[in-house]
């Protein structure tokens, strides 16, 4: 089986702008889970979605949505993007509840 | 609320030496999940083991092994016989599963670097 494939893979973004990341699932998977990662912070949870709604979200401002498609596909956007959003974005996939993640390769934003 | 710490920030060994990373979690539910993760200098999560809240045996998988210790709310991870390619970043990872919610929390990580 293909592995989570994330798209695109560096970005770079001047304030202000907005940006979307697109995330591919495990094939078979249905639960889509979105991690942001900075030297200061960490990995922290952003949001998850399962079967197209949103089942759970971190302590994000609302500038960081997404929205997950009928065929478990992932996309998440960023608007007014702040210097501080720059960050390896990553997405995570699993099968069933509970389950394992298993991540993609990650998105790096830069913000300027 | 759940929380994970990981206290060693860096841990620099010789090739062959046997290490130990050390996780510490905190949870007020029965049930939940640990996991170890490895993120190579690529970025990619990878993922290494997960252990429910109701088995507490250890693990051993090749040259890797996993001690879980309910009692001291531990977790630890430990490589034998070290090699250069085990140079990563280690997370440790903590689920609660609370209904449908699989939302990981991580610990800061470990950075290992193995030296030839």
């Amino acid at each position: 089986k293909a592995g989570v494939t994330q798209t695109p893979r560096y970005l770079i973004k001047t304030r202000g702008q907005q940006v979307t990341l697109s995330c591919s699932p495990i094939s078979g998977h249905r639960s889509v889970s979105w991690y942001q990662q900075t030297p200061g912070q960490g990995l922290q949870f952003l949001f998850e979605y399962f079967s197209e709604t949103q089942r759970n979200k971190g302590n994000f401002p609302g500038r960081f949505s997404g929205r997950q498609f009928s065929n478990s596909r992932s996309e998440m956007n960023v608007s007014t993007l702040e210097l501080g959003d720059s960050a390896l974005y990553l997405c995570a996939s699993s099968s069933r509840d509970p389950g394992t993640q298993y991540f993609g390769p990650g998105t790096r934003l830069t913000v300027l | 609320a759940q929380k994970v710490t990981q206290a060693q920030t860096e841990i620099s060994v010789v090739e062959k030496e046997d290490v130990t990373l050390d996780c510490v979690y905190e949870t007020r539910d029965t049930t939940y999940y640990l996991f170890w993760y490895k993120q190579p200098p690529s970025g990619e999560l990878v993922f290494l083991i997960r252990r429910n809240s109701f088995d507490e045996q250890n693990e051993i998988s090749g040259r890797y092994s996993w001690n879980f210790q309910k009692s001291t709310s531990s977790f630890n991870f430990t490589i034998t016989a070290s090699q250069v390619v085990d140079s990563a970043v280690y997370f440790c990872a903590l689920s609660e599963q609370s209904g449908a919610n699989s939302k990981l929390t991580f610990g800061k990580g470990i950075t290992l670097s193995v030296r030839p």
